[in-house]
């Protein structure tokens, strides 16, 4: 079936670097994405959103491109920090949200 | 303001027993979401409450799954006859409508021995 996939499921960056979370999605009905943070023992947390209609948009110190043609989602996080390790879902909105499996980010000191 | 809530935050049931899980979504919020989480693995969808109507329960594992949102607010997701592979994260998520952000709430922990 169609789903949501992620590249790489951990990525270690140096503290003041930064990282590129990468995701890839098969379903082309897909209109609405989202990256979440998930810390240790809590819930995914909104980090950012972009809407099939948009390649790119921006937020504070993260950016998200969509690139529809090979149907795939990255996250950016500039000057990575130590409190932005965590993991990283992306998810798709068809009619519901579909979560890939995650990429766990940790940053070195 | 206050985010949504679940209780109990851990739950250990022996195989067979049921098991019962709350959530308080964020107040006002029209949409209630319930997610599975396996260890290492990304939610997967459940079940989908608009107001007091579950409109969506398709990623329901089984019928021994039964969610519940009698007046529009707080939902209490049920299992019955618990098994082994029902250990999980459950995570609750509130929005103002289907196609906006879901705030999520910290989950509760279900270990089945």
């Amino acid at each position: 079936g169609e789903s949501v996939g992620l590249h790489l499921p951990t990525l270690s960056v140096q503290e003041g670097d930064n990282s590129i979370i990468n995701c890839a999605y098969s379903n082309s009905a897909s209109d609405y994405f989202i990256w979440y943070k998930q810390e240790s023992g809590k819930g995914p947390q909104f980090i950012i959103d972009i809407r099939s209609n948009m390649d790119k948009r921006q937020g504070q110190r993260v950016t998200v491109l969509l690139n529809k043609t090979v149907k795939h989602l990255s996250l950016q996080i500039a000057a990575t920090q130590p409190g932005d390790s965590a993991v990283y879902f992306c998810a798709e909105k068809v009619n519901d949200m579909r979560f890939g499996a995650g990429t766990r980010l940790t940053v070195k000191p | 303001g206050a985010g949504v809530s679940q209780s109990p935050r851990y739950k250990v049931a022996k195989r067979g027993q049921d098991v019962a899980l709350r959530c308080d979504p964020i107040s006002g919020h029209v949409s209630l979401f319930w997610y599975q989480q396996a260890l290492g693995q990304g939610p997967e969808f459940l079940t989908y409450f608009q107001n007091e109507a579950q409109l969506d329960k398709s990623g329901l594992p089984s019928d021994r799954f039964f969610a519940e949102r009698p007046e529009g607010s707080v939902s209490t997701l049920k299992i019955q006859r618990t098994q082994q592979e029902d250990s999980a994260v459950y995570l609750c998520a509130s929005s103002w409508d289907r196609g906006y952000e879901q705030y999520f709430g910290p989950g509760t922990r279900l270990t089945v021995t």
